[in-house]
């Protein structure tokens, strides 16, 4: 399996805190990704990065902040949680050296379920 | 973006063939087929991928159509563990960091 972790795996959080969630990974890939899963709803990409301090936008960015600082951490953000927030979080990574990157195979995270009382 | 088409459900008997179609009838030259699958309470997970030729590793196999129109994910003796959804995504160049766009996938039931 890939190594790559996420942390928390559960939160639990009241409306109106920050709340940031950890994604690390031990295979030196170049992109990462954040996405939402909920019900009757296919992953949706919240953000993702192509390198360090190399971020871009997903489809449902509106909510989030993100930031990766070094290659192997992608943090994801929310400001201040609301109940449309609550979901489950995957990160995932691609870029094997040497691969035409639109070959690229993702590899996900466990999954942070997040809910926001 | 380039969209791919999938039946919403399957059903399939533990140890036969299964056949998971897909049409993408606006892929253009460069664009790579992707398969990915979950399974209940997981991440998705990479099956395969391919460009023109057919496809084999330890998971399946994909078949691809002559015009790429389409294409066939094969599971040759399904298992009660491939109980899962099973997205087809395509990945352009217009998708820059390689970015998969999950649709609704094919919900695949495998009865003992």
């Amino acid at each position: 399996d890939a190594g790559i972790t996420q942390s928390p795996r559960h939160k639990v959080t009241e409306t109106g805190t920050p709340v940031t969630l950890r994604c690390h990974q031990t295979e030196n890939h170049r992109y990462m990704y954040w996405y939402r899963q909920d019900p009757g709803h296919g992953l949706r990409l919240i953000h993702y990065s192509y390198g360090v301090k190399d971020t871009d936008k997903g489809e449902v960015s509106d909510g989030y902040s993100v930031s990766r600082s070094k290659t192997e951490d992608f943090l994801l953000t929310l400001e201040s949680a609301t109940s449309s927030q609550t979901s489950v979080y995957f990160c995932a990574i691609s870029g094997s050296a040497g691969v035409d990157p639109l070959a690229y195979e993702q590899y996900f995270g466990p999954g942070t379920r997040l809910t926001v009382t | 973006d380039a969209k791919t088409t999938q039946p919403n459900s399957m059903e399939s008997n533990e140890e036969e063939p299964v056949h998971l179609p897909c049409n993408h009838s606006t892929i253009s030259g460069t664009d790579y087929i992707h398969w990915y699958r979950q399974l209940p309470s997981q991440g998705p997970e990479y099956v395969i991928h391919g460009l023109t030729s057919n496809v084999n590793n330890r998971m399946a196999s994909l078949a691809i159509a002559e015009d790429r129109k389409s294409s066939t994910l094969i599971l040759h003796r399904a298992t009660l563990r491939d109980a899962a959804v099973y997205y087809c995504i395509l990945i352009t160049k217009e998708t820059s960091g390689s970015r998969l766009t999950f649709g609704e996938g094919t919900q695949l039931t495998v009865n003992p």
